[in-house]
C-alpha cells in the first residue's frame, strides 16, 4: 500500500511568486491534514479536510494561503503571493476515520522563499 | 499550545532501552497520550498510544501513571536508527477533528 505522497519535496521561489504543493493521502482515507513547521518553531496544524470539505482551518495563517481537495481525493496548498516567512516545510497527513488512532504523514515539501 | 513537557534532549547507548519521560498534569479523562517520532528529513511517524492502561506493539511500550499525568515511552534496544525528534502528544480521539498538537518534543541520539 503506497503511503502518502507529497510533490515537490523541495521548492525555492522568490518573494511575490506562487507556489502550489500537492498531497497525495493513502487511498480510501477520507481526512487530510495540512501541517507546516516553519525555521525554528514546532509542527503546526493549518487545516483538514473531511473527503472535500474544509472541517477545520483554523490553523490557516492568512489569506494567501488557499487549501483545495476537489474530489475527495488529492489536496493541493496554494500559497499567493510567497512571503519570507512562509519558508518551511509543510507536511501533509492523512487517516481513514476521524476517530483513528493514527496520522499517516507524507514526507514533507520544503518550501524556500528567497 | 501543547499540554506535555518533555525534557529537550536525551542520549542512550545503543543496545540500551530508551526510556522518554512526558508529563501531562492537565490531561482529560477522554484523552489519550500518543507518542510520535520525526527522523531527520522525514514525516512525522506513529508510535504508540494508549488511554490508561500500559501498552506495547513492535516498536515501543508505553507507560501510563494511574493518576496519568505522566508516562514513560520505553525503546527496549535503542539502535542508530531511532535517532530522532519524540513527540508526546495528548488528544481526544472521539471528539472528531482535534488535530496533532506537537510541542517541541525531546531529541533522542543513540550513541554507538
Amino acid at each position: 500500500e503506497a503511503g502518502v505522497t507529497q510533490f515537490p519535496s523541495h521548492s525555492v521561489i522568490e518573494k511575490g511568486q506562487t507556489v502550489t504543493l500537492r498531497c497525495d493521502p493513502i487511498s480510501g482515507h477520507d481526512n487530510l491534514y495540512w501541517y507546516r513547521r516553519v525555521m525554528g518553531k514546532e509542527i503546526k496544524f493549518l487545516l483538514h479536510f473531511v473527503k472535500e470539505s474544509k472541517q477545520d482551518e483554523s490553523g490557516m495563517p492568512n489569506n494567501r494561503f488557499l487549501a483545495e481537495r476537489t474530489g475527495g481525493t488529492y489536496s493541493t496548498l496554494k500559497v499567493q503571493p510567497a512571503e519570507l516567512e512562509d519558508s518551511g516545510v509543510y507536511f501533509c497527513a492523512s487517516s481513514q476515520n476521524l476517530d483513528s488512532y493514527e496520522q499517516y504523514f507524507g514526507p514533507g515539501t520544503r518550501l524556500t522563499v528567497t | 499550545d501543547a499540554k506535555t513537557t518533555q525534557p529537550t534532549s536525551m542520549d542512550c547507548a545503543e543496545g540500551r532501552a530508551a526510556n522518554l519521560p512526558c508529563n501531562h498534569s492537565t490531561i482529560s479523562g477522554n484523552e489519550y497520550v500518543y507518542w510520535y517520532r520525526q527522523i531527520h528529513s522525514q514525516g512525522p511517524q506513529y508510535i504508540i498510544h494508549g488511554l490508561k492502561n500500559n501498552e506495547t506493539n513492535e516498536m515501543a511500550s508505553l507507560i501510563i501513571t494511574e493518576d496519568r499525568k505522566s508516562s514513560t515511552l520505553i525503546l527496549p534496544h535503542a539502535t542508530l536508527r531511532d535517532t530522532a525528534v519524540y513527540y508526546c502528544i495528548v488528544r481526544d480521539p472521539n471528539s472528531g477533528n482535534t488535530p496533532l498538537v506537537f510541542g517541541k518534543g525531546t531529541r533522542l541520539s543513540v550513541i554507538a
